[in-house]
């Protein structure tokens, strides 16, 4: 069935540093792909998606690409925020129907 | 424009009790999912719902039901509740017809605590 893997957290950087958030998947056929993000009491928003191979989904200064052949959506920014301390989940969408499988989150702090 | 809304907010049930939780769709959206998300993991997704029926389902016992009413909205049941149900649940929705159908807009969600 479909998964996905992220890095296990907490991750905790600085202000301004470079993040990288790694999520490889395994899914039948071409799924779309997903980050959402939750920060401290909310709910989940979508943060950026990809729908085919070598797209790339941006939002926010984040950026992800849909890598087919690594099996891979790794979510970058290139200077943090303390702002953006929050969880992020990776996420897939395969099949005719809307089912979203989630990694299981990240939590990201970042310190000023 | 209201996004979407689910209620109540918390609710605190015991053991073998019953449970019903409720979710407005964002204006638009036809198709409704619900997931649950226990602390410190991601959702699970349990079923989703369009046009009045169950569409799919994911790995969740009987005890979960489910229902969409003619204007999109939508319940989750849960029966005999047991501890292991105590989480967040979600509700999602998104369009079909119209829109990103990739695209699901989530709620709050009701935080059930089983005693």
């Amino acid at each position: 069935g479909d998964s996905v893997t992220q890095m296990e957290g907490p991750v905790t950087l600085s202000e301004e540093a470079f993040l990288t958030i790694n999520c490889t998947y395994t899914a039948t056929g071409y799924p779309s792909l997903f980050w959402y993000v939750q920060y401290p009491g909310e709910g989940l928003q979508l943060l950026l998606k990809a729908t085919k191979a070598d797209d790339k989904g941006s939002n926010k200064g984040f950026e992800a690409t849909y890598r087919k052949e690594t099996t891979s959506f790794h979510l970058e920014k290139g200077s943090v925020q303390v702002s953006d301390s929050a969880v992020y989940f990776c996420a897939l969408k395969s099949g005719g129907y809307q089912k979203v499988t989630f990694g299981t989150g990240t939590k990201l702090q970042v310190i000023p | 424009d209201a996004g979407v809304t689910q209620s109540p907010t918390h609710l605190i049930k015991t053991r073998g009790q019953q449970v019903t939780l409720r979710c407005s769709p964002k204006s638009g959206h036809d198709t409704v999912s619900w997931y649950q998300q226990a602390l410190g993991q991601g959702p699970q997704f349990i079923f989703q719902y369009y046009e009045e029926e169950e569409r799919q389902r994911g790995n969740f016992p009987d005890r979960f039901s489910g229902h969409q009413f003619p204007n999109y909205s939508s319940e989750l049941n849960v029966n005999a509740l047991l501890l292991g149900d105590s989480a967040l649940y979600l509700c999602a929705s998104s369009s079909r017809r119209t829109g990103d159908p990739d695209t699901q807009y989530f709620g709050p969600g009701t935080r059930l605590t089983v005693l």
